[in-house]
């Protein structure tokens, strides 16, 4: 595709629900990042793929957090149990390489835990 | 610690010139971005500085001090499309997977 894409774009969710939301990176894109933004806050780096391989994972707020990219292209954001302090956007953005290469972002998803 | 500093809020009226600064503290440094967010959508790169000086690129420019810390962004002829967050971001190594460190964000308003 043009650009990164994320879905749902909405979520809301009961607290307790477990939810899973989706990011397509740009076709042939190495990196992959996922991050938080909570309301007037800039976004917080929760987890990093290369390829299908998750380097890094020390932004990940729980246990109740977790996230996969099997093939290397897609990957999904779970979050189990979810709370009312999960309520934010997530934001997924991908980079062609691995190391100075600009991160390109999806519009994000907004989840709200009621 | 690593630390981002920019001013929350900004306004400015269309046709004007408007400098958002940026202030960092980090364990190390290997470039500072610019992006732009409007409400509800994803960010835009606008900006990379890795050496002092000014990056200069249409209407927008970017300014860059490791000796400071410090960075602006400079938009001139401001255009009421201009509303917008604007996040300053550092890269702080050179590693693979390196994620961007963001500042909160300065809104911008924009009247005529």
């Amino acid at each position: 595709g043009a650009g990164v894409s994320q879905s749902p774009r909405y979520k809301v969710a009961k607290r307790g629900q477990d939810v899973a939301l989706r990011c397509d990176p740009i076709s042939g894109h190495v990196s992959l990042f996922w991050y938080q933004q909570a309301l007037g806050q800039g976004p917080e780096f929760l987890t990093y793929f290369q390829n299908e391989a998750q380097l890094d994972k020390s932004g990940l707020p729980s246990d109740r957090f977790f996230a996969e990219r099997p093939e290397g292209s897609v990957s999904t954001l779970k979050i189990q149990r979810t709370q009312q302090e999960d309520s934010a956007v997530y934001l997924c953005a991908s980079s062609i390489g691995t190391g100075l290469s600009e991160q390109y972002f999806g519009p994000g998803t907004r989840l709200t835990v009621t | 610690g690593q630390n981002i500093d920019q001013p929350t809020e900004m306004t400015a009226t269309e046709g004007a010139i408007v400098q958002i600064n940026c202030t960092y503290q980090t364990s190390g440094f290997n470039g500072l971005f610019w992006y732009q967010q409007h409400a509800g959508e994803a960010p835009t790169f606008l900006s990379y500085n890795v050496l002092d000086g000014l990056e200069e690129k249409g209407r927008f420019s970017s300014f860059l001090s490791r000796s400071k810390g410090y960075s602006y962004l400079l938009l001139k002829e401001l255009q009421m499309k201009d509303s917008a967050s604007y996040l300053c971001a550092v890269r702080d190594s050179l590693q693979a997977g390196t994620a961007l460190i963001f500042g909160k964000g300065t809104t911008l308003s924009v009247s005529s």
